[in-house]
């Protein structure tokens, strides 16, 4: 597989549900990053993982975990969400070059609804 | 409010036509990305701009990065309704992690 893979790409669940996303990049990638995309609000960036390591919380409530246990994979673990929750979730990776970032590589999304 | 200004936030033109969709900011950048994405599917990277002044072209996309590096356009031309999508900008700066992004352009081609 090529590129930037997230599972599952739809996602249904109630209020007091444990589920977890799932991201893995195959581009040899050091950084990987998630976003929230909701209706009619710019794409939000919510955490950022460089080498493993967590450099970025854009104060993102603590029903979203994040967890990065090598640089190919990345993990949303979600529990006790709000129907203001439900949006398109992405992954995405990219890789620095003298220290600057240049592209970033996004997956298809996961489609989360909270009910 | 944002550090990338996207305009026009909607453009919806007929087949053939040409539009220019702007991306402004006070800040300097490394690097400024233009993605298309379609409903319901990830952002697709469509070109990367690293030097003042760069012109890109890919078909009948044009991609300028002004010369002071804080800004960018892309210039469609004769469009076509399978140029419809949300089109983002996305930019870096200077030795920071990750990127920031424009509010989109969301464009309608009807045929």
């Amino acid at each position: 597989e090529t590129g930037v893979t997230q599972t599952p790409r739809h996602l249904v669940m109630g209020m007091t549900n444990k589920k977890s996303l799932k991201c893995e990049q195959h581009l040899g990638h050091n950084a990987m990053y998630w976003y929230k995309q909701s209706a009619k609000k710019p794409l939000e960036l919510m955490f950022v993982y460089n080498f493993k390591e967590q450099t970025e919380n854009n104060s993102v409530p603590s029903r979203f975990s994040p967890e990065c246990p090598n640089s190919s994979h990345l993990f949303l673990h979600l529990h006790t969400l709000q129907p203001e929750d439900s949006a398109l979730y992405l992954c995405a990776s990219s890789q620095a070059r003298d220290g600057n970032l240049r592209e970033q590589y996004f997956g298809p999304g996961t489609r989360l609804t909270v009910t | 409010t944002q550090l990338l200004e996207q305009s026009p936030q909607f453009l919806s033109i007929q087949e053939g036509e040409n539009l220019t969709v702007y991306c402004n900011s006070s800040s300097v950048f490394s690097s400024l990305q233009w993605y298309r994405q379609e409903p319901g599917e990830g952002p697709v990277l469509l070109v990367t701009v690293v030097t003042g002044g760069e012109v890109k072209k890919l078909k009948r996309l044009t991609f300028q990065f002004g010369d002071a590096r804080k800004d960018s356009s892309l210039h469609i031309t004769a469009a076509q309704p399978g140029d419809t999508g949300l089109y983002l900008c996305a930019g870096a700066l200077y030795n920071f992690n990750k990127f920031y992004f424009g509010s989109g352009t969301k464009l309608n081609v009807k045929p």
